[in-house]
C-alpha cells in the first residue's frame, strides 16, 4: 500500500518558469490537500479539495492553481515560478474527521 | 485563526515529562496533533472530538478543553525517538460541510540524552 506519493522529490526552477507537482494517493480519500512549509515554519495551505471536480483556495493561494480529475490525483501547477515560492510542499489526503496521510514532501528551490 | 501553541520550544532530558498547549479563539470542533522530525513529512498521532475523551498513544495522551477553547498534549516519561516538532491543527468547517484544518507553527522538542 502506497499511500501518498509526491514527484518529484527534488526540483531547481529557474525565476518565471511553470511545473506541475504530481501527487497521488491509493486510499480512496475524499480530501486531499496542498500545504507548502517553509524552513523552520508551520504548515500552510495552499489549495485543498473534497472530491473529484472540487477544489478550493487554501490560505496561500495566489501563484497556484490545482485540479482534481479523479479520487486518486491532485496535481499543483506553480506558474511563472517567483524566489518566494522556494519552500517544501506537502500533498495529503483524508477522510473527514479522519486523520491526513501526508506525502514525503517536494522540496522546490526556485533561484 | 492559527491556533497559538506554547511553548515554542522545550528541551528535555530522557525521562522527563512535557507538555504542549494550543489553543484557539474560535470554538473548536476537533483538533488534530501531528509530529514531524526533521526533513521528513507529519505524522499523524492523535485527534480529538468534542465532547469526546481524553486520547492516549503510548505515552503520550491529550486533553481537549472545549470551554477554553484549547487542547494539551502530554508526554511523559520522554524517549529520544519524542524528539521532532509537535503540530496542533484546528478545524474550520466551511459552508457545504467540507472541512480544513489550520495549522499552528509548531513546538519543537529536544530530548537528549
Amino acid at each position: 500500500n502506497a499511500g501518498v506519493t509526491q514527484t518529484p522529490k527534488f526540483r531547481i526552477l529557474k525565476i518565471g518558469q511553470s511545473m506541475t507537482l504530481q501527487c497521488a494517493q491509493d486510499m480512496n480519500h475524499n480530501y486531499m490537500y496542498w500545504y507548502r512549509q517553509d524552513p523552520g515554519m508551520g504548515l500552510k495551505l495552499i489549495y485543498y479539495s473534497v472530491g473529484a471536480g472540487i477544489t478550493d483556495k487554501g490560505e496561500v493561494p495566489n501563484g497556484y492553481n490545482v485540479s482534481r480529475s479523479t479520487t486518486e490525483d491532485f496535481p499543483l501547477r506553480l506558474e511563472l515560478a517567483a524566489p518566494s515560492q522556494t519552500s517544501v510542499y506537502f500533498c495529503a489526503s483524508s477522510y473527514p474527521n479522519q486523520p491526513q496521510h501526508f506525502g514525503d514532501g517536494t522540496r522546490l528551490s526556485i533561484l | 485563526q492559527q491556533p497559538v501553541q506554547s511553548p515554542q520550544a522545550v528541551i528535555l532530558r530522557e525521562g522527563e515529562d512535557a507538555v504542549i498547549n494550543c489553543s484557539s479563539s474560535k470554538a473548536l470542533y476537533s483538533v488534530h496533533w501531528y509530529r514531524q522530525k526533521h526533513g521528513e513529512a507529519p505524522v499523524f498521532l492523535m485527534i480529538l472530538l468534542k465532547g469526546g475523551e481524553q486520547k492516549g498513544h503510548e505515552k503520550i495522551s491529550a486533553s481537549f478543553n472545549e470551554k477554553k477553547q484549547q487542547s494539551s498534549l502530554y508526554l511523559t516519561a520522554s524517549q529520544l525517538s519524542y524528539s521532532g516538532t509537535y503540530f496542533c491543527g484546528t478545524e474550520k468547517t466551511l459552508p457545504g460541510g467540507s472541512e480544513k484544518l489550520v495549522f499552528g507553527k509548531g513546538t519543537k522538542l529536544t530530548v537528549n540524552p
